[in-house]
């Protein structure tokens, strides 16, 4: 399985953009990205993917670098709800299962 | 819309014994997923299935069975339980579909303590 490279954590002011960068260099060119985040004591929930192109969706965006070897999930507006592990995950077309990483745990702070 | 239900949400368990966590969808996917999640640490597969009478292993298989009878149902059994076990199991489905397939919904977990 391909892998990805996320940052531990991260700290942002509510209502600031937030970045998440994921690293994914062995990325091969018929898998996904995918972006799943989990808030305290709940099951993950599906944020958004891609392939090659941005995406955007009611609660982010997707940024897809020219190479395919980075990514960046995009959280416009912080609010206090976005606080979670957001997990970046590489999804071939043949996969049956996500394979979770640590992730990155985002703090909001009021 | 109720989506992925799982039962129960707490169980505390004896070394040694069993039990059955639930998990049901109303969603007709056809793959569901069972994973597990120690403290502090990624979610791992233990078992899916791509259609009723279909399972397969895995990441961490050992210690639990399934079994699919049914679109809707995926329990995970449990056999002499031991304290490695402790852990909160999620259920998940996808509908398996072209580009649809590879977004899973998650239940809320079943948070099972060993002692």
């Amino acid at each position: 399985d391909a892998k990805t490279t996320q940052p531990n954590s991260m700290e942002s002011n509510e209502e600031e953009p937030v970045h998440l960068p994921c690293n994914h260099s062995t990325i091969s060119g018929t898998d996904y990205i995918h972006w799943y985040r989990q808030l305290p004591s709940q099951g993950p929930e599906y944020v958004i993917h891609g392939l090659t192109s941005n995406v955007n969706n009611r609660m982010a965006s997707l940024a897809i670098a020219e190479d395919r070897k980075s990514s960046t999930l995009i959280l416009h507006r912080a609010t206090l709800r976005d606080a979670a592990v957001y997990y970046c995950i590489l999804w071939g077309i043949n996969d049956y299962k996500l394979s979770f990483g640590a992730g990155t745990t985002v703090t909001v702070r009021a | 819309n109720a989506g992925v239900t799982q039962t129960p949400k707490f169980r505390i368990l004896k070394i040694g014994q069993s039990m059955t966590l639930q998990c049901t969808q109303d969603m007709n996917h056809n793959y569901m997923y069972w994973y597990r999640q120690d403290p502090g640490m990624g979610l791992k597969l233990i078992y899916y299935s791509v259609g009723a009478g279909i399972t397969d292993k895995g990441e961490v298989p050992n210690g639990y069975n399934v079994s699919r009878s049914t679109t809707e149902d995926f329990p995970l059994r449990l056999e002499l339980a031991a304290p490695s076990q402790t852990s909160v199991y999620f259920c998940a489905s996808s509908p398996g579909d072209s580009l649809a397939k590879n977004i899973q919904y998650f239940g809320a977990g079943t948070r099972l303590s060993v002692l």
